[in-house]
């Protein structure tokens, strides 16, 4: 059975730092996401990635497929940047394309 | 708004009582991803529909809950008899198979439930 273990569970941090937030899962994957939610449920997909690294603005997401261990970064983090940010696997192997999902980190940056 | 969307946003019912969700998804995707998530937990896979043909189906979807996807366009998930541990949100997502690969999947507000 695939798990996907996030941390930290909860991360509180003044605006401007730099965030870290790590994702391990247990075999092997075709994808992995990373994911935003805000209060209220909507869900906005970051990033998709099988290998090495992605940029969009200020975020950064890697991945190593071999320690099968992934990390999303936020570079000068902003109050705006407040959400739940999850992890999700599709597993590799034939055909299944539901995800598995971290439980989410709740992410706080103050002013 | 060409994303993907859900109704009712909000649902509450009696236990015992049947309750349908629709989703429309992003008008050329051919897949279509139901899950659920539960206060304080990430979302949980449950059903995935290919064009009409629903493919994959989680243990989680117990026989209270159909989905259907009748015409590869809209689907709806159906609670039959419900039960106070079916109190989630409802998400929906689509994604399309272009090239025969896997892309990135869309979602759409969910449907927050509430049995009481």
């Amino acid at each position: 059975k695939n798990e996907v273990e996030q941390s930290p569970q909860n991360l509180t941090a003044q605006e401007g730092e730099f965030i870290t937030i790590n994702c391990s899962y247990s075999v092997g994957i075709s994808a992995l996401h990373w994911l935003q939610q805000h209060p209220g449920g909507g869900i906005v997909s970051l990033f998709m990635l099988s290998s090495g690294k992605k940029k969009h603005g200020r975020l950064i997401a890697t991945i190593n497929i071999q320690e099968k261990h992934s990390s999303l970064h936020i570079t000068a983090s902003h109050p705006r940047d407040s959400a739940v940010y999850i992890c999700a696997v599709r597993e590799s192997g034939g055909g299944a394309d539901g995800l598995t999902f971290g439980k989410g980190t709740h992410l706080i940056i103050q002013p | 708004d060409t994303g993907v969307s859900q109704n009712p946003r909000h649902k509450i019912t009696k236990r015992g009582q049947n309750v349908t969700f629709r989703c429309d998804p992003i008008s050329e995707h051919n897949r279509l991803y139901w899950y659920r998530q539960t206060l304080g937990q990430g979302p949980e896979f449950l059903t995935y529909f290919q064009n009409e043909a629903q493919l994959e189906k989680s243990r989680l979807l117990s026989d209270r809950f159909s989905a259907e996807r009748p015409k590869g366009s809209f689907s709806t998930l159906e609670i039959q008899r419900t039960e106070q541990g079916d109190s989630a949100m409802y998400l929906c997502a689509s994604s399309s198979s272009q090239g025969g690969h896997y892309n990135e999947q869309f979602f759409g507000p969910g449907t927050r439930l509430t049995v009481l």
